[in-house]
This record gives C-alpha cells, sequence and structure tokens, in this order.
C-alpha cells in the first residue's frame, strides 16, 4: 500500500496560480477517475475541495480545479488569497485501500 | 445540519485496547460508506480503515490489519473502530469521515469529526 508522491511544499504571491501535482501508480490514479483533494488549516479537520478528479463540492471555490494525465493527479488554485495558506492532500480510490499523498504545504507569499 | 462527532480517545499503554465511536447526524447514514482516517502528531493524513453502508464490507490498511475491527450499528447511526494490540505508531489524531460513495469508500470524504486523540505510551 504505497502512499501517493507530493511536493512537500510550494508558494506563490497573491493573485497567481500554483499547481500541486500528485504522483501514483496505473493502481491508483492512473486507472480510476477518483481523485480527491483536501485543504486543511492548522488544528482544523480536513475539508474536502475536488472529488472525482476534477468536480468541486457546493461551496468550494471555482478557484479550485483538478487535473489527470496518467499517473498524475493535479490541483491548481489560481488568484492565490492569504487564506489559501494550507496543507493539501490527495488521495485516490485504489480497490481496497485508500492511499493519501504526503501532503503539501502552500505557503503565500 | 450534517455532522460526526467521535468519542473514546485517551491514553493508552502499549499492548492495550481502546474503541472508538462516531455518531453521525443530519444524513441517512445507511446510504454512506465511512472512513477512519488518522494523523499523528505533525505528519500527515493515514487512513486506517473503511465500512461499507450496510456494513457487509470492510477494508483496512496493512498498518492495522489484524489489529483493528471496523463496525456500525445504522439503528444508532454510530460507527466503531475497536484497536488492539496498540502500538506507539498508533498515537494520532483519529477522525472518522463520511464518504460519497455507498457500497465502498474512496469516492471522497465530504463530511469530518473534529477527531479524537489516542495516545499509546
Amino acid at each position: 500500500q504505497s502512499a501517493l508522491t507530493q511536493p512537500a511544499s510550494v508558494s506563490g504571491s497573491p493573485g497567481q496560480s500554483i499547481t500541486i501535482s500528485c504522483t501514483g501508480s496505473s493502481s491508483d490514479v492512473g486507472s480510476y477517475n477518483l481523485v480527491s483533494w483536501y485543504q486543511q488549516h492548522p488544528g482544523k479537520a480536513p475539508k474536502l475541495i475536488i472529488y472525482e478528479g476534477t468536480k468541486r463540492p457546493s461551496g468550494v471555490s471555482n478557484r479550485f480545479s483538478g487535473s489527470k494525465s496518467g499517473n498524475t493527479a493535479s490541483l491548481t488554485i489560481s488568484g492565490l488569497q492569504a487564506e489559501d495558506e494550507a496543507a493539501y492532500y490527495c488521495s485516490s480510490f485504489a480497490r481496497s485501500t485508500i492511499p493519501f499523498g504526503g501532503g503539501t504545504k502552500l505557503t503565500v507569499l | 445540519e450534517v455532522q460526526l462527532l467521535e468519542f473514546g480517545g485517551g491514553l493508552v499503554q502499549p499492548g492495550g485496547s481502546l474503541r472508538l465511536s462516531c455518531v453521525a447526524s443530519g444524513f441517512t447514514f445507511s446510504s454512506y460508506a465511512v472512513n477512519w482516517v488518522r494523523q499523528a502528531p505533525g505528519k500527515g493524513l493515514e487512513w486506517v480503515s473503511a465500512i461499507s453502508g450496510s456494513g457487509a464490507n470492510t477494508f483496512y490498511a496493512d498498518s492495522v490489519k489484524g489489529r483493528f475491527t471496523i463496525s456500525r450499528d445504522n439503528s444508532k447511526n454510530t460507527l466503531y473502530l475497536q484497536m488492539n494490540s496498540l502500538r506507539g505508531e498508533d498515537t494520532a489524531v483519529y477522525y472518522c469521515a463520511k464518504d460519497r460513495g455507498a457500497a465502498a469508500a474512496g469516492y471522497g470524504m465530504d463530511v469530518w469529526g473534529q477527531g479524537t486523540t489516542v495516545t499509546v505510551s
């Protein structure tokens, strides 16, 4: 049960766009359109921001978007805002398990 | 309001046991799979276990297989995690999380509890 691979950190200035990658394998990310992304602020529970690779739950800003190419999924945040500073995690359906990525700390400069 | 509330965390010695509970409200509990996800201090999220809406199918991470048991009582809108043979590396905040799927989990966890802390020491 291998975890998915994310960069440890990314940063950007307000108004800019950033992309966080999430690399898995043909057993998880590559085989299913079921990648989810979560945002977690310090001391808080995670919040679902993308599901089924590209869909946003009601109430989530359209500044958040998801995509996938092969075994790698990506989360793009456009028009960065100070409140976007948080940890971001990907996860994927993988038949009998649900691996998470190690998390990416986003710093808004 | 859709809500999950976890109970049962605490301090336990290595080798000991603990049972976590998660009470759901505001949605049809039996229609959705539910997960347990943990987060060790200063670390990332780790999926632990999942159970289908009916309770017929259960899934475990390799790290807890054979030691933890997930179950649910749909008549009480409650999810459980029985944790046996606890180790130091099980120390974490444990979250229950509603899945968007029914028969299986992994479709996106759209409702999370506030978490309950388990310390093995």
